[in-house]
């Protein structure tokens, strides 16, 4: 059974330019949240995508967007590219409907910006 | 705006207990996780809270009172590789999460 899958594992960008961070959930789940941590930090809820929708929207700005395919992997993208959007970004997928399933997270991908 | 207070660091001694608390000021609550995560690695679900009250599951048990907007996460018999940060998360709506910054816990022999 295959968990949480990201992609890539690092990634090194210059400031102005554009990401794209690609993510599979859980075999089962229809739902994917994106996270983003700082170093010494606790995640910070982006966004969740449900049938290819974004159904929830933490406090980001609109360079950050997101995009859910059919076989429910994700995608965030992020243009214009701040020296501060340095950070792990986490994927974390789940079941729709489910309120005592908790999320499961992939790896993650470690954006370092120039 | 949703705010979850954490201790920013602990230390313990093997074979030890240690207590960590969380405490949370949030528009909703649908739920209460401890998450742990070891460095460079993604979190790892630890314990749900969801009623007020006591969970156990093996070395691990996480407490919840609702009416004070409080939580904590025991370990019991501390092991080396308990080394790591714990991340308290609360959920106020549905399907979303707040994390708070973690809990570095540093086990010592």
């Amino acid at each position: 059974d295959a968990g949480v899958t990201q992609s890539p594992t690092h990634l090194i960008k210059t400031r102005g330019q554009q990401v794209t961070l690609r993510c599979s959930p859980k075999s089962g789940h229809d739902t994917v949240s994106w996270y983003q941590q700082a170093l010494g930090q606790g995640p910070q809820f982006i966004f969740q995508y449900y049938e290819e929708e974004e159904r929830q929207r933490g406090n980001f700005p609109d360079r950050f967007s997101g995009h859910q395919f059919p076989n429910y992997s994700s995608e965030l993208n992020v243009n214009a590219l701040l020296l501060g959007d340095s950070a792990l970004y986490l994927c974390a997928s789940s079941l729709y409907g489910s309120s005592t399933d908790t999320q499961y997270f992939g790896p993650g991908t470690r954006l370092t910006v120039l | 705006g949703q705010n979850i207070d954490q201790p920013t660091e602990m230390t313990a001694t093997e074979g030890a207990i240690v207590q960590i608390n969380c405490t949370y000021q949030t528009s909703g609550f649908n739920g209460l996780f401890w998450y742990q995560q070891h460095a460079g690695e993604a979190p790892t679900f630890l314990s749900y809270n969801v009623l007020d009250g006591l969970e156990e599951k093996g070395r691990f048990s996480s407490f919840l009172s609702r009416s004070k907007g409080y939580s904590y996460l025991l370990l019991k018999e501390l092991q080396m590789k308990d080394s790591a940060s714990y991340l308290c998360a609360v959920s106020p709506d549905f399907n979303k999460f707040y994390f708070g910054s973690g809990t570095k816990l540093n086990v010592k022999p």
